[in-house]
């Protein structure tokens, strides 16, 4: 088990241009999920899959936003055209399907976004 | 739609005390809760999961109970240590849903040696 990893872990760009963020979740967790968050602010949620499947998306999900999960393993989140209220740290997390067991989620380091 | 609240949002005490930390929801039809711990700049470390048949966890110096009536939870940590500073988040999944957690804005808690 070696957690979930995000990569990049820091990315500065400029504002208008394209950026991908990589997330790898724990093996044989089947759901992913994207959060935002703003300094002084909990997670607040972007997305989720089960597998390959995009189940749900916040309203906070523009249309300058895409998440995929092909295969489902490995989830890249793309944010086009950047503002500078996209800057923020993205959270990928991943669990086991809920079920009466009522499974942990582990989340990653995290992916911190600038725009300048 | 779930909302939770934490309370206080910041805390300050020195080493040894105990310490409550709060967290509040308004949708009692809850699946689990579960206690983050973040350090800043870092990601999401999970301390505890409550289920919801469940009335409390224990890790260590850490005891979370829950209550789902008045839609309550509580962090208690016993004997504070300067390495508990963090913020505590709290997340909560509905039931009857997808099962996506909610979260509060966290405690910041700060322990002085």
């Amino acid at each position: 088990d070696t957690g979930v990893s995000q990569d990049p872990r820091h990315k500065i760009t400029k504002r208008g241009q394209n950026v991908t963020f990589r997330c790898d979740p724990i093996s044989e967790h089947n759901r992913l999920y994207w959060y935002r968050q703003t300094l002084g602010q909990g997670p607040e949620f972007l997305t989720y899959f089960q597998n390959e499947a995009q189940l749900e998306k916040s309203r906070l999900l523009s249309d300058r936003f895409s998440a995929e999960r092909p295969k489902g393993s490995f989830s890249t989140l793309e944010i086009q055209r950047t503002e500078q209220g996209d800057s923020a740290m993205y959270l990928c997390a991943s669990s086991k399907r809920q079920d009466f067991s009522g499974n942990t989620i582990y989340f990653g380091e995290g992916s911190w976004l600038t725009v300048v | 739609k779930q909302e939770v609240t934490q309370i206080p949002a910041a805390l300050s005490v020195p080493e040894g005390e105990n310490l409550v930390l709060n967290c509040s929801f308004t949708d009692s039809a809850i699946y689990n809760l579960q206690w983050f711990r973040q350090d800043p700049g870092k990601g999401l470390t999970s301390l505890l999961l409550i289920q919801s048949s469940q009335r409390e966890q224990t890790s260590g110096r850490l005891n979370a109970s829950l209550d789902k009536s008045s839609g309550r939870s509580t962090l208690y940590i016993a004997a504070s240590q300067p390495g508990d500073s963090a913020t505590y988040l709290c997340a909560v999944s509905s039931s009857g849903g997808s099962y996506i957690p909610t979260f509060g804005r966290g405690t910041s808690l700060i322990v002085h040696p």
